[in-house]
């Protein structure tokens, strides 16, 4: 399996609350991704980053934040939980940006805002 | 984003081989079409990429017709532990990447 560790596993939290999840990797890759995944949506891009310090947002990226300081971080900050914001949270890793090479995912982390 | 349809479940038994049609009307020239499984409580994982004609590795076979509006993908044989969610995936890039609701795969004794 590629060299990726989502922590925490688990989490709940308050509402109202800053988390911060972490996406650790050991494979080097540029990129970095940040997916939610809630019943009868599949997998929503929340922000990825294709570099140290460069980040874009995805498609559900309201209420989210990100940092990269190194290659093999990728911070998710919830600046206030909310109860929308309980889901299952997935990082991923790619070597480039083209669907052409496989993106690697974390095992999650369920996070639950109470 | 270019989207996919494909079935919300399918049952099989073990042993039989499954078929998983997806639709992909909207795909564009540079696009590739991407199958991932994921199992409960896991992360997806990578099973077969293609972009035109027939792609086969150890784990399944993917079929793509010369107008490319649609994949099947095929997997050989199926056991109990092949019970996952399937996902049909287009885009030229991963931050484009449409994951859907995917298809339940349930195969049986």
């Amino acid at each position: 399996d590629a060299g990726i560790t989502q922590s925490p596993r688990h989490k709940v939290t308050e509402t109202g609350t800053p988390v911060t999840l972490r996406c650790h990797q050991t494979e080097n890759h540029r990129y970095m991704y940040w997916y939610r995944q809630d019943p009868g949506h599949g997998l929503r891009l929340i922000h990825y980053s294709y570099g140290v310090k460069d980040t874009d947002k995805g498609e559900v990226s309201d209420g989210y934040s990100v940092s990269r300081s190194k290659t093999e971080d990728f911070l998710l900050t919830l600046e206030s939980a909310t109860s929308s914001q309980t889901s299952v949270y997935f990082c991923a890793i790619s070597p480039g940006p083209g669907t052409n090479t496989e993106a690697f995912f974390g095992q999650g982390t369920r996070l639950t805002v109470v | 984003l270019a989207k996919t349809t494909q079935p919300i479940s399918m049952d099989s038994y073990e042993g039989q081989e499954v078929n998983i049609t997806c639709s992909h009307n909207n795909i564009a020239t540079n696009d590739y079409i991407t199958w991932y499984q994921q199992f409960p409580s896991q992360g997806p994982r990578f099973i077969i990429q293609g972009y035109k004609t027939k792609v086969t590795n150890e784990v399944a076979s993917l079929f793509i017709p010369a107008d490319r509006k649609s994949s099947t993908l095929s997997l050989p044989r199926v056991s109990l532990s092949d019970t996952a969610v399937y996902y049909c995936l287009v885009g030229e890039n991963f931050n484009k990447f449409y994951f859907g609701s995917g298809t339940k795969l349930n195969v049986k004794p």
